[in-house]
Order: structure tokens, then C-alpha cells, then sequence
């Protein structure tokens, strides 16, 4: 099946340790993004990705990290940096419009992170 | 100014009743806009593009007002199941960055 994967679904993190979290679609998506909800907010963005090997700064991406040396694959670290990473994370992918701009995103199940 | 703008709600409707949200943006150069709906700790799941002709998916209808730049989403006969929380996105042309909504929360009671 085409889709989004995340994983792991919860993740306990203690104070101080680095975390990273999986993302991948099959969904041959060019553009993947991160983003993390807290309760009662909207989503907010954490990073984007255009096209491998490639990557951009959202709104709070401060103590987080990504990479993106595969299409598939967009993984997100929370690093110790982060003050406070307890979160909803969710992973999501698009298209990209040839005239610029993109199309439908689609989400992962997201990632629950308590820091302990 | 908020990019994107909702009445948070919640919107406390029994079965059966219509309701309609509206969502206002600021940036007149927006070109797509969504309607997304996010169950309680769960990702949001796409409910509708909308487009300049208004759409319509069953129960469910979108328009647009380019001119007063919102959109608007309308629920007819509300089912228990609706109850969710409705996000409206919108995404300027050029923009790789599509730009959320908080949401708004649909209560449906029997």
C-alpha cells in the first residue's frame, strides 16, 4: 500500500538524550515536511524538504535537525537543545506543482514524545 | 495579523443540524486552499480541496470568496462521526509552505 509511514508511534525520551524520529513515503513525493502540535494548537512547521539532498528552516527549528539523502526518507532529531520537546510530531509529503507551489499533503500517524 | 484565521469553537450542534465555518487568510496572492479534518490524536486526512467554483462531496460543501479572502466549509445533516476538529490550509502560489489554521472543533450530540 502507497502511504506515509512514522514510527515509533510513542517514544519516551529522558532529559538530555538526542531522539530521532523515522518518516518515509512511497508515495515518489519530492517535497516532505515536519511539523509538531501541542495540545489544543495548530501545526507547526519544524522543517521542509524540497528535493533530496536539500532541506529548509521552518518556523521553530530550533533544537531539531532532519535530513534528506534519500527521496523516501525524511528522519527528524530532537536533539537536548530542544527545551521542550514533549509533542504530537507529524511527517507529511506533497507533490510539487511544476509552476511552483504544492498540491495535497498527506500525513503520517505522527509520533507521540514525552521527555521524562 | 494571523495568516491564517478560525473560530476555535467548539461548535456544539445535535444530529441532523447544518453548520458552516469560515477560514480568512491575508496574503491575496494564496492560490490553493484545503479543508482538512484531524480526529482527536490522529494526522489530519484531506476532506476537500476547494476551488474557485465551489465544490461539493456529499453533506459536505466549500466555497471560496477571493474577495473577502475566506473560505468557507458547510456540513449538512450532521452525523455523530463529524465531530472532529476541521483545519483550513491554504497555500500561496509559488509557496512550498502550506500555512494552517488552528482549527475548529465540531461537537455533534444525539
Amino acid at each position: 500500500d502507497g502511504g506515509i509511514t512514522q514510527s515509533p508511534k510513542y517514544l519516551f525520551r529522558k532529559e538530555g538524550q538526542n531522539v530521532t524520529l523515522s518518516c518515509e513515503q512511497n508515495l515518489n513525493h519530492d517535497a516532505m515536511y515536519w511539523y509538531r502540535q501541542d495540545p489544543g494548537q495548530g501545526l507547526r512547521l519544524i522543517y521542509y524538504s524540497q528535493i533530496v539532498n536539500d532541506f529548509q528552516k521552518g518556523d521553530i527549528a530550533e533544537g531539531y535537525s532532519v535530513s534528506r539523502e534519500k527521496k523516501e526518507s525524511f528522519p527528524l532529531t530532537v536533539t537536548s537543545a530542544q527545551k521542550n520537546p514533549t509533542a504530537f510530531y507529524l511527517c507529511a509529503s506533497s507533490i510539487t506543482q511544476a509552476s511552483g507551489g504544492t498540491d495535497t499533503q498527506y500525513f503520517g500517524p505522527g509520533t507521540r514524545l514525552t521527555v521524562l | 495579523r494571523k495568516e491564517v484565521e478560525q473560530d476555535p469553537g467548539p461548535f456544539n450542534v445535535p444530529e441532523g443540524a447544518t453548520v458552516a465555518f469560515n477560514c480568512t487568510y491575508s496574503n491575496s496572492a494564496s492560490q490553493s486552499f484545503f479543508w482538512y479534518r484531524q480526529d482527536c490524536r490522529k494526522e489530519p486526512k484531506l476532506l476537500m480541496s476547494v476551488y474557485s467554483s465551489g465544490n461539493e462531496d456529499g453533506r459536505f460543501t466549500a466555497q471560496l470568496n477571493r474577495a473577502s479572502q475566506y473560505i468557507s466549509l458547510l456540513i449538512r445533516d450532521s452525523k455523530l462521526s463529524d465531530s472532529a476538529t476541521y483545519l483550513c490550509v491554504v497555500t500561496s502560489g509559488g509557496s512550498y509552505i502550506p500555512t494552517f489554521g488552528r482549527g475548529t472543533s465540531l461537537i455533534v450530540h444525539p
